[in-house]
């Protein structure tokens, strides 16, 4: 199975920040890395796929790179509602496996 | 609108069973694969079983490979997953994910349903 880090864990930010997250694979899975963001309580949303790709009606603060084993989700211009759990996917092979996480909070 | 809605969850003994019910509506769900995703209290999210479009392949994580069977009715737009020998391990949140795709070949998830929690405790 590929194994999918995240990095960090968690960070804390304010509103108006910048703020980029890690995903590394332990092989390369060339484009097939996809993200999403998770509220408490509520099921996680995709916001980019295919690297970078960004999913219909997301803000363009949020964009996506990288290729290979290494990518990055940048959020720009931290919002109030942006502060959330973030997770990476692979899908270059099954099973499809997801990063542990990275939690966003309010600084 | 695109909405999934997951039934079904509850608390169930170790070594029981439950059927978990996922309803389509607002898009051709016999058009596209359909899966289960699964996140523990305060954990992760793991992937747990696909099925294709016309329910033909699917696919079972193997953690819950011959425990599980995940099926579909296309004809009532609903996803079914038939749980047992559960497991304290299998206590979690379950989702219903369409990947936008007819098989059961890896991409992304999109939507989600709002999840069912299924509690397997004595």
């Amino acid at each position: 199975d590929i194994q999918m880090t995240q990095s960090p864990s968690s960070l804390s930010a304010s509103v108006g920040d910048r703020v980029t997250i890690t995903c590394r694979a332990s092989q390369s899975i060339s484009s097939y890395l996809n993200w999403y963001q998770q509220k408490p309580g509520k099921a996680p949303n995709l916001l980019i796929y295919a690297a970078s790709s960004l999913r219909s009606g997301v803000p363009s603060r949020f964009s996506g790179s990288g290729s290979g084993t290494d990518f990055t989700l940048t959020i720009n211009s931290l919002q109030p509602e942006d502060f959330a759990t973030y997770y990476c996917q692979q899908s270059y092979s099954t099973p499809v496996t997801f990063g542990q996480g990275t939690r966003l909070e309010i600084k | 609108e695109v909405q999934l809605v997951e039934s079904g969850g509850g608390l169930v003994q170790p070594g029981g069973s439950l059927r978990l019910s996922c309803a389509a509506s607002g898009f051709t769900f016999s058009d596209y694969a359909m899966h289960w995703v699964r996140q523990a209290p305060g954990k992760g999210l793991e992937h747990v079983s696909a099925i294709n479009n016309n329910g033909g392949s699917t696919y079972y994580a193997n953690s819950v490979k011959g425990r599980f069977t995940i099926s579909r009715d296309n004809s009532k737009n609903t996803l079914f997953l038939q749980m047992g020998s559960l497991r304290a391990e299998d206590m979690a949140v379950y989702y219903c994910a369409s990947s936008r795709v007819r098989g059961v070949t890896p991409n992304w998830f999109d939507p989600w349903g709002q999840g069912t929690l299924v509690t397997v405790s004595s």
